[in-house]
């Protein structure tokens, strides 16, 4: 256990749609960083926040956004869904300003694009 | 951010001691080595980081050369349990480039 937690664990949406994923951080860490995990693939980053900005971002369309609040929490929000976007989406928590940035990762969200 | 290079699977019986070896050819100065396992449907989970020579831990010892261009993962005597999927990355700042990992089955 690593204390990230997300939520929802599993959602089903159709293409178009809209998508909203979350994350609680490990207690004590204020950055989050966000990948997608397709079958059989390492994880891609997707972006990182710090203090509530965005802070280096992945290959990733602007369709793929994202917010960190004061208590270090973290939402990852996906317009116009697409059938390539069923993935594993997986956050991280770590400490800024720690050059050994160990992250801790949650276990997941498995989001299916119909 | 460097994306690494390791095999894509590796078999090993019970007890045996694995070594699994990363290419690091674009690792920058400030970028440290970490290796993560990660088991089906869940998050990876950190193993080991280094930045040169020799770390050792509870689970596992990580080697890299002066010119760390490469690193070697040692599982001392695995089991069942460690089949998984092993990345190797170079890491900074929180930031992290996955490969494809290789993936270690353990067989009896």
């Amino acid at each position: 256990e690593t204390g990230v937690t997300q939520s929802p664990t599993h959602l089903i949406k159709t293409r178009g749609q809209q998508v909203t994923l979350r994350c609680s951080s490990q207690s004590g860490h204020n950055t989050v960083s966000w990948y997608q995990q397709a079958l059989g693939q390492g994880p891609q980053f997707i972006f990182q926040y710090y203090r509530e900005e965005e802070n280096g971002r992945g290959n990733f369309p602007p369709r793929f956004s994202g917010l960190q609040f004061p208590n270090y929490s973290s939402e990852l929000n996906v317009n116009a869904l697409e059938l390539d976007d069923s993935a594993l989406y997986l956050c991280a928590s770590s400490l800024a300003g720690v050059r050994t940035d160990t992250q801790y990762f949650g276990p997941g969200t498995r989001l299916t694009v119909l | 951010l460097a994306k690494t290079t390791q095999p894509i699977s590796m078999d090993s019986y019970e007890g045996q001691e694995v070594n699994i070896t990363c290419s690091h050819n674009n690792i920058a100065t400030n970028d440290y080595i970490t290796w993560y396992q990660q088991f089906p449907s869940q998050g990876p989970r950190f193993i080991i980081q280094g930045y040169k020579t020799k770390v050792t831990n509870e689970v596992a010892s990580l080697f890299i050369p002066a010119d760390r261009k490469s690193s070697t993962l040692s599982l001392p005597r695995v089991s069942l349990s460690d089949t998984a999927v092993y990345y190797c990355l170079d890491t900074n700042a929180g930031k992290s480039t996955f490969g494809d990992g290789t993936t270690l089955t353990v067989k009896p």
